[in-house]
């Protein structure tokens, strides 16, 4: 079975910063898909960064881009210049099949 | 156009009843999802149609049927309503069962009291 982990319930980041977003997960599948997805209040999921397995070049989407290390099972978000905007959960998504997520990453930017 | 419509946005019922939640896509997806998020925010899978035909159902107790009547509606059935019932249900689709991205719905807060 996959499992999904994100290990950092909360972070919190001023303006205009930037921020990393962790997440791990663990499978014995080869290809297989990784996403980012945020939540701001209005509870809509919103698709932020997508990666398949089979690429080696980490995603880049504006402001976001993700750290993708395949051996090492690990998928994290980088977000930077940070707007306020950006307050959300962040749930990372393996998907191969279905698509599970982890427990989410609440971001809060501040001025 | 809205892509994933879901009604209702909100939904208050006593316990015991019975009620039903719409998802409808217009993306031309053959995939189509059920999700529960918990009061924790924790996303979990509850059922997965391709073309109409389950293909995914997660250990989700038997007071809960979906039923899609075509591969553009996927609805949601809920039997004698609990309180642990309550949590935003989601709506999604793909064009291809896990190969792509979701596509969601605004979610429906169901609130059991």
């Amino acid at each position: 079975a996959q499992t999904v982990t994100q290990s950092q319930p909360e972070m919190s980041v001023q303006e205009a910063e930037t921020v990393t977003l962790s997440c791990t997960y663990d499978t014995s599948e080869n290809n297989y898909y990784l996403f980012w997805y945020k939540q701001p209040p209005s509870r809509q999921m919103i698709l932020v960064i997508r990666q398949e397995a089979y690429k080696q070049q980490n995603a880049t989407e504006n402001r976001f881009s993700v750290n993708f290390q395949k051996a090492a099972k690990s998928f994290s978000l980088k977000i930077s210049d940070s707007q306020l905007g950006d307050t959300a959960m962040y749930f990372c998504a393996f998907s191969w099949g279905k698509l599970q997520f982890g427990a989410g990453t609440q971001v809060v930017v501040t001025p | 156009d809205t892509a994933v419509s879901q009604t209702p946005k909100y939904l208050v019922t006593q316990m015991g009843n019975d009620k039903s939640i719409k998802c409808e896509q217009n993306l031309g997806h053959d995939t189509m999802y059920w999700y529960k998020q918990d009061s924790k925010k924790f996303l979990k899978i509850m059922f997965s149609y391709n073309n109409k035909e389950l293909i995914i159902n997660e250990t989700v107790p038997n007071r809960f049927s979906p039923k899609s009547p075509d591969k553009a509606h996927l609805n949601l059935h809920i039997n004698s309503l609990e309180l642990g019932d309550s949590a935003v249900y989601f709506c999604a689709s793909s064009p291809l069962g896990g190969e792509t991205e979701a596509f969601f719905g605004q979610g429906t807060r169901l609130t059991v009291v």
